[in-house]
């Protein structure tokens, strides 16, 4: 199946700062989603981004298919963007519609 | 958006005994939903794939004798743990997708079991 490498695992910024999470797979894509999971366990819907570049107020994320990596940008980090990022893709070969996660990466902004 | 919604939030229960999560989809149809499990600090691993009027389809390694799932319905899917034990404490979250809308899969608010 599909493999998605998220990095760096662990990510620590003061309040205020900049970050730029990333996703690699292993093959080609027609979904890639960004959550956020929250300290209750919910998980944010993002972006959904297999291809371009989208923003949403100080988030931000781009996809490169052919080079098959996506990038998640935070910017002016907040103590709320703490919590697991997840990068999720599903593959573009028959049945393989379903996400395949990444490990995370988990960020902690510290005031 | 979409909203799948997911009940119960968190559940304790005796060893031995069956626990049943719900998961629906309000204001769209979902002819597929999926189960995933998480454990703490790690990433969510798909359990199996439900499918509205057939048997759900189990990912390798995964018990379809102790994780019964039923999706009777175009709203609903429910995962029952049958026999909990301990092992099967862990978060449980269920995903579907509104094909009508280009924002992917939408989680529900996962279930917290805990087994003792």
């Amino acid at each position: 199946g599909i493999q998605v490498e998220q990095s760096p695992p662990d990510l620590i910024l003061q309040e205020g700062a900049n970050s730029t999470l990333r996703c690699n797979f292993s093959d080609s894509v027609n979904n890639l989603q960004w959550f956020h999971q929250n300290p209750w366990g919910q998980l944010i819907n993002l972006f959904y981004i297999p291809s371009g570049t989208k923003q949403n107020g100080r988030l931000s994320a781009t996809t490169v298919a052919t080079e098959r990596y996506s990038l998640l940008y935070i910017s002016s980090s907040q103590t709320t963007d703490s919590g697991v990022y997840f990068c999720a893709v599903a593959g573009s070969g028959a049945g393989s519609y379903q996400l395949t996660f990444g490990k995370g990466t988990k960020l902690s902004v510290i005031p | 958006g979409a909203v799948v919604s997911q009940h119960p939030s968190r559940v304790i229960c005796k060893s031995g005994t069956s626990v049943k999560i719900e998961c629906r989809s309000l204001d769209f149809q979902a002819t597929t939903m999926f189960w995933y499990r998480q454990f703490p600090k790690k990433s969510l691993m798909l359990m199996a794939t439900s499918n509205e009027g057939s048997k759900a389809t189990y990912e390798q390694g995964v018990e379809k004798d102790k994780f019964l799932i039923n999706h009777a319905s175009l709203t609903l899917s429910t995962l029952t743990v049958t026999s909990a034990h301990p092992e099967d404490s862990s978060f449980y979250i269920c995903s579907a997708r509104d094909y009508r809308e280009s924002s992917g899969y939408t989680f529900g608010s996962g279930t917290r079991l805990t087994v003792v």
